[in-house]
C-alpha cells in the first residue's frame, strides 16, 4: 500500500506562475488536508476536505485553492506564486473512524 | 482558535537518558492529542496519541501524559537511542467524527548522542 503520494517531490517556480501540487491516497480516507511547513512555525493548515465534494479553509488559505472531485485526489493550486509561498507542503488524510492523520512525503517548493 | 506551544525547541541527551517534551494548548474543547516524529526529508509519522478521556498512554519506550485541567501534555522517551534523533511535533484538535483540524506546536529537535 502506497498510502499518500505527492508530486512533484520538489519544484522551483518563477514568481507569478501557477502550479498544482498533486496528492493521491489509496486508503479510501474521507478527510484530506494540506499543510505547509516553515522553519520555526511548525505545520500550518492551508485547506481541508471532510469528504469528496466539500472543502474548507484552514489557518493560512490565502493564495491557495483546492478541489476534491473524488475520494482519492486532493490537488492544491497556487494561481500566481509569490516568494512567501516557498515552503515544504504536506498532504495528509484521515478516516472517519477517528483515526490519526497519515502524511505524505512532502513537496519542496521554491518560488524565485 | 486553538494555539499550541511546545518546549524546548532543541533537546540534546546522551544515549540511554530520558527525554521529555512539553506542550500546552489553549482550547478546552480539544480532545485529541497526537505526537509526530519527522525524520530528515520525510513526512511526519504518528508515534503515539492520546484522547481526553485518558490521562496516560504508554507504548514501549514512549509515553504521553495529559493534564486537561492545566491544558498540557507531554511526551516521554526513555532509554533513548541514536535513532530517536528527529524533530518531534505535538498537536491538538477537536476530534469530530474523525475529521481533525490539527494545530501543531513548533517542533522539538531531539539529538541523541552515542
Amino acid at each position: 500500500t502506497a498510502g499518500i503520494t505527492q508530486a512533484p517531490t520538489s519544484q522551483i517556480l518563477a514568481a507569478g506562475r501557477s502550479m498544482t501540487l498533486r496528492c493521491t491516497q489509496d486508503m479510501r480516507h474521507n478527510a484530506m488536508y494540506w499543510y505547509r511547513q516553515d522553519l520555526g512555525l511548525g505545520l500550518r493548515l492551508i485547506h481541508y476536505s471532510n469528504t469528496a465534494g466539500t472543502t474548507g479553509k484552514g489557518e493560512v488559505p490565502d493564495g491557495y485553492s483546492v478541489s476534491r472531485a473524488n475520494t482519492d485526489d486532493f490537488p492544491l493550486t497556487l494561481a500566481s506564486a509569490v516568494p512567501s509561498q516557498t515552503s515544504v507542503y504536506f498532504c495528509a488524510s484521515s478516516d472517519t473512524g477517528g483515526g490519526f492523520a497519515f502524511f505524505g512525503q512532502g513537496t519542496r517548493l521554491t518560488v524565485v | 482558535g486553538e494555539n499550541v506551544e511546545q518546549h524546548p525547541s532543541t533537546l540534546s541527551v546522551q544515549e540511554g537518558d530520558s527525554a521529555v517534551i512539553k506542550c500546552t494548548y489553549s482550547d478546552s474543547a480539544s480532545n485529541y492529542f497526537p505526537w509526530y516524529k519527522q525524520e530528515l526529508g520525510k513526512g511526519p509519522q504518528l508515534i503515539i496519541d492520546i484522547r481526553s478521556n485518558v490521562g496516560e498512554k504508554k507504548d514501549q519506550r514512549i509515553a504521553v501524559t495529559l493534564n486537561k485541567t492545566a491544558k498540557h501534555f507531554s511526551l516521554h522517551i526513555t532509554e533513548t537511542q541514536p535513532e530517536d534523533s528527529a524533530v518531534y511535533f505535538c498537536a491538538a484538535s477537536v476530534m469530530n467524527t474523525g475529521f481533525q483540524k490539527l494545530v501543531f506546536g513548533t517542533g522539538t529537535r531531539l539529538l541523541v548522542s552515542p
